[in-house]
């Protein structure tokens, strides 16, 4: 069965620190998905970035990149030169093609406070 | 090109009462998913509906929760009889399809949710 793991629950950085947030999942499947969303405060998702299994470029967006290591089934998510406004819930996520990528498998989150 | 979007955002029930949470998913969307996210504890899935249609309802408890997407109006999670174990977030998300025609999965966008606290 689908899993996706994320072990850190919290983390607490200071502003312009980086920081890494891992996620490790668990699929039979050899086609799959990856995603991160972000739920700031104010309570909604923002969808940040989709990566499929076929495809271990990082990926670079700003401030944010992306290290998919499909040899340790992990997707994990680093912020560079952190911001107060990164302060939110991070969300992992993993849908898989033999559900017909109908469901997202949520990560429990890890929660990333950033002080100025 | 507004989102996702459900209401009430916030919605208080007394143990007994029934609860209805409504989402209208993005412009061009068909497809609609439902989620919900204990305290503490990430998204879980529930139900995915085309329009008039229940596609996967795995996920939903079998008794006092149903959901439907008829051909007009918005989707509606319904809780019958909400006991306080009820008590959650719930989110709403929308895609244009499940997949794309090159196989790939549409993304799905995230409603902000109806918070419902069962007293």
């Amino acid at each position: 069965a689908q899993k996706v793991t994320q072990a850190q629950t919290e983390i607490s950085v200071v502003e312009k620190e980086d920081v890494t947030l891992d996620c490790v999942y668990e699929t039979r499947d050899t086609t799959y998905y990856l995603f991160w969303y972000k739920q700031p405060p104010s309570g909604e998702l923002v969808f940040l970035i989709r990566r499929n299994s076929f495809d271990e470029q990082n990926e670079i967006s700003g401030r944010y990149s992306w290290n998919f290591q499909k040899s340790t089934s992990s997707f994990n998510f680093t912020i560079t030169a952190s911001q107060v406004v990164d302060s939110a819930v991070y969300f992992c996520a993993l849908s898989e093609a033999q559900s017909g990528y109908s469901t997202l498998t949520f990560g429990k989150g890890t929660m990333l406070l950033v002080s100025p | 090109n507004a989102g996702v979007m459900q209401n009430p955002r916030h919605l208080v029930r007394r143990r007994g009462q029934e609860a209805r949470l409504r989402c209208s998913p993005m412009k061009g969307h068909s497809h609609v998913y439902w989620y919900r996210q204990l305290p503490e504890e990430g998204l879980k899935f529930m139900v995915y509906l085309q329009k008039e249609n229940i596609i996967d309802e795995s996920g939903m408890p079998k008794e006092r929760f149903s959901a439907e997407f008829p051909k007009e109006g918005p989707s509606i999670l319904r809780i019958q009889q909400v006991v306080r174990g009820d008590s959650a977030a719930y989110f709403c998300a929308s895609s244009r399809t499940a997949r794309t025609s090159g196989g790939t999965p549409e993304t799905q966008y995230f409603g902000p949710g109806t918070r419902l606290l069962v007293l």
